[in-house]
This record gives C-alpha cells, structure tokens and sequence, in this order.
C-alpha cells in the first residue's frame, strides 16, 4: 500500500529565502508525482507534474525534482514571498487515482 | 475553458438527512475522481468513474456513499443518512480521456458538507 510522507510539517522563513520541501514515498511503481497548493478553505491549484520518466520540472520560481528509485521528491521554492504562504502537498499516481501527503504548512513572513 | 465545477460549494446537512454533491468535468474530459478531506488529514482517494462506470471504489465507504457519472450531466456523489463524521471537505477532480494513468488531474474547488 502506497504512503506518502511529507517533512516538515510546517515551516516558517523570512521572505527572501530559498526553501526545500520534501516528499517520500514508500511504493516506486508510480506513473507520476503532482505538487498542489492549498489556501486555507479553498481547492487545490496544481504546481507541477513529473512523469515517472523526468527528473525534474520547472515554473518560474518553482523547481520540483523526482528520484524515483529512492521514493522521493523535492519541491524547491526561490526568493520566497508572503503569497507562498499556503498549504503544499504531494501526491503519487500509482495503481490508486493519487495518493496524497498531510502536506506542508509554509509561512513566509514579510 | 472553464475548469472543473462543482456545486454546491456549501452544505449543509442535519443527521440522517441526504447529501448529494455534484461535478462537471473540464470540457473534454471523460474521467472523474472524487476525494474528501477530514478535518486534519490528508485528502483521501474515494472512486473513480468514467463515463457509466465506476472504475475504482476501492476508498468508498461501504455504506451509505455512491457515486455516479451518467452519459449526460454531472458526476453525483450521494450520501445518504448522514452523520457527523461525514463533515469533510469533498474534491471532485476530471482528467481526458486518453494518456491512461499519466495524465494530470485538474480539481475543483470542493464543496465543503457540514452536519448538524
């Protein structure tokens, strides 16, 4: 059964900082990884998707990689802003439709 | 192209009453996935559709939840004889209809059920 582990659980940076954020997962069968962003009370906005043959992908200031032979991915965000502050979450497609993580809670303080 | 819609965006339901939500797909997408998110936890699997078929209710509770996506109109989850424990957040999310497992899954913006 796929799990899917994200650290830290919250985090909190002066603006300006680079940060990492990480995601493991116990099953490397997957077909893909998806980072989303979650504002308090609202949907999910989808960052990026790796496919399970990539090993990275890049939006503006946002790069996600995947090593998919050791479960797991970072999602690197540059030059943080108080608008990063949001809820981040991972989630694999396997044999299940997405499996998610708890997510990481990120404030970026001005 | 509008994204995925659902409705209501608000619920609220006393115990043993109905629920029933509803999703349209983005134009063009034929695959529907519905999730939910207890209050503290992490978004959760529920059942997958395709048009007339249920693909996958692997995280559908046993009782009580249904799902269906008809050859017309939106997906309906339906909950029937509520209870508290089913206050939870319930995602709706659609991909096309080819690409199979690899393809991207766009969400709405959820409708969030409250019982009384």
């Amino acid at each position: 059964k796929q799990e899917v582990t994200q650290i830290p659980a919250a985090l909190s940076v002066p603006e300006g900082e680079n940060l990492v954020l990480n995601c493991s997962f116990t099953d490397s069968a997957i077909y893909n990884l998806q980072w989303f962003r979650q504002d308090p009370g609202k949907g999910l906005t989808s960052l990026l998707l790796i496919q399970s043959s990539q090993r990275e992908q890049t939006s503006g200031r946002l790069n996600a990689s995947l090593d998919k032979s050791s479960g797991r991915s970072t999602l690197y965000i540059a030059a943080s802003q108080p608008g990063d502050s949001a809820t981040y979450l991972c989630a694999v497609r396997g044999n299940t439709p997405l499996v998610f993580g708890k997510g990481t809670r990120l404030s970026v303080i001005a | 192209n509008a994204g995925v819609m659902q409705n209501p965006r608000h619920l609220v339901r006393r115990r043993g009453q109905e629920a029933r939500l509803r999703c349209s797909p983005m134009k063009g997408h034929s695959h529907v996935y519905w999730y939910r998110q207890l209050p503290e936890e992490g978004l959760k699997f529920m059942v997958y559709l395709q048009k007339e078929n249920i693909i996958d209710e692997s995280g559908m509770p046993k009782e009580r939840f249904s799902a269906e996506f008809p050859k017309e109109g939106p997906s309906i989850l339906r909950i029937q004889q509520v209870v508290r424990g089913d206050s939870a957040a319930y995602f709706c999310a659609s991909s096309p209809p080819t690409g199979g497992e690899a393809n991207e899954q766009f969400f709405g913006p959820g409708t969030r059920l409250t019982v009384l």
